[in-house]
């Protein structure tokens, strides 16, 4: 799976939109890009996932460069509840024969909501 | 979404005990199953990744004796620490995968095992 990079925490205010960028340059031309976040002593949710298009979902935006060398992940009113870490995850879809494979969890980027 | 989830939540033991950790998928059968652990202050690592009715695959450096898993069934896998040690405390959680589906991968609560 590629390598991606974060920034280790970020702040946000209540309310305002969250902007949480990946660097993924050397992302390869069957990998997605995967965001998912960890509230503290939870398991991991699924957020959102892309190959090269923006996608919108209930939860976040996902917003991926032409080149596909980086992504932002846009959570549009940030809340208290939004406060996790956010792991953003390069990996190819499930394979041809239905099978997966474990996830690779990097360091991701602390949220911190502020009130 | 789909559910997944684990018992139990939290346990405590004593050194030299076995403890297994249940992970189920409530509303949809998972065709793999995967194990991580994550210690305090640290990112999740995957610990194995169970297929039902075979033998699960571990990764490099967790020891399949110890920690042994059993996936008889389509929305059930056990984790068992045998003879566990104060360095085996750690949140342990589960995912199921659900072949065809976007996400994945849908993950458990988590279970924190201490061991005195």
């Amino acid at each position: 799976d590629a390598k991606t990079t974060q920034p280790t925490s970020m702040d946000c205010a209540e309310g305002r939109a969250a902007n949480l960028p990946c660097n993924h340059s050397t992302i390869s031309g069957n990998e997605y890009v995967y965001w998912y976040r960890q509230i503290h002593s939870q398991g991991p949710q699924y957020i959102i996932h892309g190959l090269k298009n923006n996608e919108t979902n209930e939860m976040a935006s996902l917003i991926i460069t032409e080149d596909r060398k980086s992504s932002t992940l846009i959570l549009p009113h940030a809340t208290l509840r939004d406060t996790a870490v956010y792991y953003c995850i390069v990996r190819p879809r499930d394979s041809a024969g239905g099978g997966a494979d474990g996830l690779t969890f990097g360091k991701g980027t602390h949220l911190i909501i502020q009130p | 979404g789909a559910v997944v989830s684990q018992h139990p939540s939290w346990v405590i033991c004593k050194s030299g005990t076995s403890v297994k950790i249940e992970c189920r998928s409530l509303d949809f059968q998972a065709t793999t199953m995967f194990w991580y652990r994550q210690f305090p202050k640290q990112s999740l690592m995957l610990m194995a990744t169970s297929n039902e009715g075979s033998k699960a695959t571990y990764e490099q450096g967790v020891e399949k004796d110890k920690f042994l898993i059993n996936h008889a069934s389509l929305t059930l896998s056990t984790l068992t620490v045998t003879s566990a040690h104060p360095e085996d405390s750690s949140f342990y959680i589960c995912s199921a995968h659900i072949s065809g589906r976007g996400e994945t991968q849908y993950f458990g609560p988590g279970t924190r095992l201490l061991v005195l």
